[in-house]
């Protein structure tokens, strides 16, 4: 099993919903991270959680939102996404400056 | 700046042979980390093994090896004795200072691996 939990494992929306993915850890790694990744297509950066500092990929559109309630759980709340923004979305965690970066197993995405 | 290159898109090996997957990086900095994950169907990113560039020796894990060479900027990694659980694909990846602010790893476009029974 993963260290890193990410819910749901998969999600259809509707361009009009508000839905949130969520991704947590309990390895006390300092750093997390969102990733989208298209079909056949590396994982692309979207943001990052890092020493209770949150940064921003400033392509991603405003639709998506980011939310760190506490260092173990990052959210991805999701607005009025488009059908483009159908993918896999991958949440990582790491502890800055070391080796290891552990991927949840992801949600897939379709928008409707 | 930074960049990750796999120059395969596809391979298609017989089982139970070895098999080597090909990674170019290229970055001005000097502490950098090269990783290599294996994703299947399912959509995780499994890690499979990790390279700092201080490290001296090749970095192996188990059926897996990396092939640092340094100068010339590739980190190949190697499996030995393929197995039809192998197939997926795999991406070489680079840990680098993003451009906000950041550690982030940066992937490359990745090779689909194929065993052939």
């Amino acid at each position: 099993d993963t260290e890193v939990t990410q819910t749901p494992k998969h999600l259809v929306m509707g361009m009009t919903n508000k839905k949130s993915l969520k991704c947590e850890q309990h390895m006390g790694h300092r750093a997390m991270y969102w990733y989208k990744q298209k079909a056949k297509k590396p994982p692309e950066l979207m943001f990052v959680y890092s020493y209770e500092k949150l940064s921003i990929n400033e392509s991603v559109p405003s639709r998506f939102s980011p939310e760190c309630p506490n260092s173990s759980l990052l959210n991805l709340h999701l607005h009025a996404l488009q059908p483009e923004d159908s993918a896999l979305y991958l949440c990582a965690s790491s502890q800055v400056v070391t080796s290891g970066y552990t991927f949840g197993s992801g949600t897939r995405l379709t928008v409707v | 700046a930074q960049k990750i290159t796999q120059t395969q898109p596809g391979m298609f090996v017989q089982e139970k042979e070895a098999v080597t997957l090909d990674c170019t990086y290229d970055t001005s900095d000097q502490s950098y980390g090269l990783f290599w994950y294996k994703q299947p169907s399912s959509g995780e990113m499994i890690f499979l093994i990790y390279q700092g560039s201080y490290d001296e020796q090749n970095a192996t894990e188990g059926r897996y090896s990396l092939n640092f060479q340094k100068a010339r900027k590739s980190a190949n990694l190697v499996i030995s004795a393929s197995q039809l659980g192998d197939s997926a694909m795999y991406f070489c990846a680079m840990r680098v200072q993003g451009d906000f602010g950041n550690e982030k790893l940066t992937f490359g476009t990745g090779t689909r691996l194929t065993i052939i029974p």
